[in-house]
């Protein structure tokens, strides 16, 4: 079955960092990735959707400028949250999807971010 | 507008027991209706799948689910529970079909006693 490697599965880092966060489909050419926030026990707030080789499509209010999303290939998507503070503290998913014979959303095992 | 409602935050069952997890939606459009699975700090795990064919959808591990369009509702069932089954599970509605706008309902936390 399709498989979506997300990496990495935890990150500690201390406040004003940098994050990036990989997002690979494995076994299929994504057309389209997601990439969602989910706070501790809640549901999946969807932040963006990206098409390879153009730029992201941002939910409302969410900060582009805070959030950077680079789909530069059909297997790649990274997000990078800069400068992160605490409240930036969350767990991100992302998911990824073929046009290709119409598949379904096919989800990463999430990442971890703890800002201290 | 588009939006799902998960009927129960928390189920709890025996094992061995019927489970029954309710979802409502609503929707413009001839929706797109699916059931994930989130095991603890892990991504989600497409159970099934409702696209306007069968009204009785079968997914993987004994898991069904029945689409009642005057309902509107998607429950999820399952004959027997197993102590593996003990998860989040999100009823998620695409509107107009499709998967590329995927809406979530809140989540249906399933314990699993012995």
């Amino acid at each position: 079955g399709a498989v979506v490697s997300q990496h990495p599965s935890r990150v500690i880092c201390k406040s004003g960092t940098s994050v990036k966060i990989e997002c690979r489909s494995l076994d299929f050419q994504a057309t389209t990735m997601f990439w969602y926030r989910q706070f501790p026990k809640q549901s999946l707030m969807l932040m963006a959707t990206s098409n390879e080789g153009s730029k992201a499509t941002y939910e409302q209010g969410v900060e582009k400028d805070k959030f950077l999303i680079n789909h530069a290939s059909l297997t790649l998507s990274t997000l990078t949250v800069t400068s992160a503070h605490p409240e930036d503290s969350s767990f991100y998913i992302c998911s990824a999807r073929s046009e290709v014979g119409n598949q379904p959303q096919h989800f990463g095992d999430g990442t971890r971010l703890s800002i201290l | 507008a588009q939006s799902v409602t998960q009927l129960d935050s928390h189920v709890s069952v025996s094992e061995g027991t019927p489970v029954l997890l309710r979802c409502n939606y609503s929707s413009s459009y001839s929706p797109s209706l699916f059931w994930y699975v989130q095991h603890p700090n892990k991504g989600l795990q497409l159970l099934l799948k409702y696209t306007s064919a069968a009204t009785l959808v079968k997914g993987i591990n004994g898991f069904e689910a029945e689409f009642k369009k005057s309902e509107t509702s998607f429950h999820l069932t399952k004959p027997s529970a197993h102590m593996s089954d003990a998860a989040e599970y999100f009823c998620v509605v695409s509107p107009g079909g499709g998967y590329n706008k995927l809406i979530f309902g809140a989540g249906t936390r399933l314990a699993v006693h012995p």
